[in-house]
């Protein structure tokens, strides 16, 4: 069976700082692989989703990156954090080809200070 | 631009009744449709999907509806018990993979 999981589960981070959020997804090849955020308060907003190795697309300007160096491994990642960076991060993944039901992991929250 | 609503915060219903959660969306092209639930501090579970060519789905407890010409579907829950209390997200999505979500509806059943 899949599975997906993520980490680190909280963080808290001074303003200015770098992040990196690392997502894996076991028992499945090429899935789209999907990052979103939940803000205080807001719904869950897309931030990147990847059908593929070193394809990312960007759904919202921000000063969040999203690389996929592997198959099935999604990293989300700042250079310099801002307070508005908080929330609580949530990668997913599905079968490619559109129509397909999404799973998410574990979720992590990131508190910028 | 919001191409899925869920246009309630909140709902609170009576254990035992029905639970209705409604969710409208926009894009024409959408043709897959999902419904989440959500813990705090956890990630959401998938409930139930319909596709755009189906106008029901049921599974246990939880029925989706889709109205096309409306751009409308509803998550019906019955009855209601006590640990559906919970966030519930709508979800769709068209062709490319991305798939969008409402702002949420959070569902309060009441002893």
């Amino acid at each position: 069976s899949q599975t997906i999981h993520q980490w680190p589960a909280t963080l808290v981070q001074p303003v200015g700082s770098p992040l990196s959020l690392e997502c894996t997804v076991e028992g499945t090849s090429n899935p789209n692989l999907y990052w979103y955020r939940q803000a205080a308060g807001r719904g869950l907003q897309l931030l990147f989703y990847s059908v593929g190795i070193g394809q990312i697309s960007s759904e919202v300007p921000q000063n969040l990156s999203a690389s996929r160096p592997q198959d099935r491994q999604f990293i989300l990642s700042s250079k310099k954090l801002l307070l508005s960076d908080s929330g609580f991060y949530l990668c997913a993944w599905s079968v490619g080809g559109g129509g397909n039901t999404i799973y998410f992991g574990e979720g992590s929250w990131l508190t910028v200070v | 631009d919001q191409q899925v609503k869920q246009n309630s915060p909140s709902l609170s219903v009576q254990e035992g009744r029905i639970s209705i959660l409604n969710c409208d969306y926009t894009n024409s092209m959408f043709d897959y449709f999902l419904w989440y639930k959500k813990y705090p501090a956890e990630g959401p579970t998938f409930l139930i999907s319909i596709s755009s060519i189906k106008d029901k789905n049921e599974d246990g407890r939880f029925t989706v509806f889709l109205n096309k010409s409306a751009k409308h579907l509803s998550l019906h829950i019955v009855p209601s018990q006590p640990g559906d209390s919970a966030v519930y997200f709508c979800a769709a999505s068209a062709r490319d993979d991305k798939i969008i979500f409402g702002k949420g509806t959070r569902l309060h059943i009441l002893p």
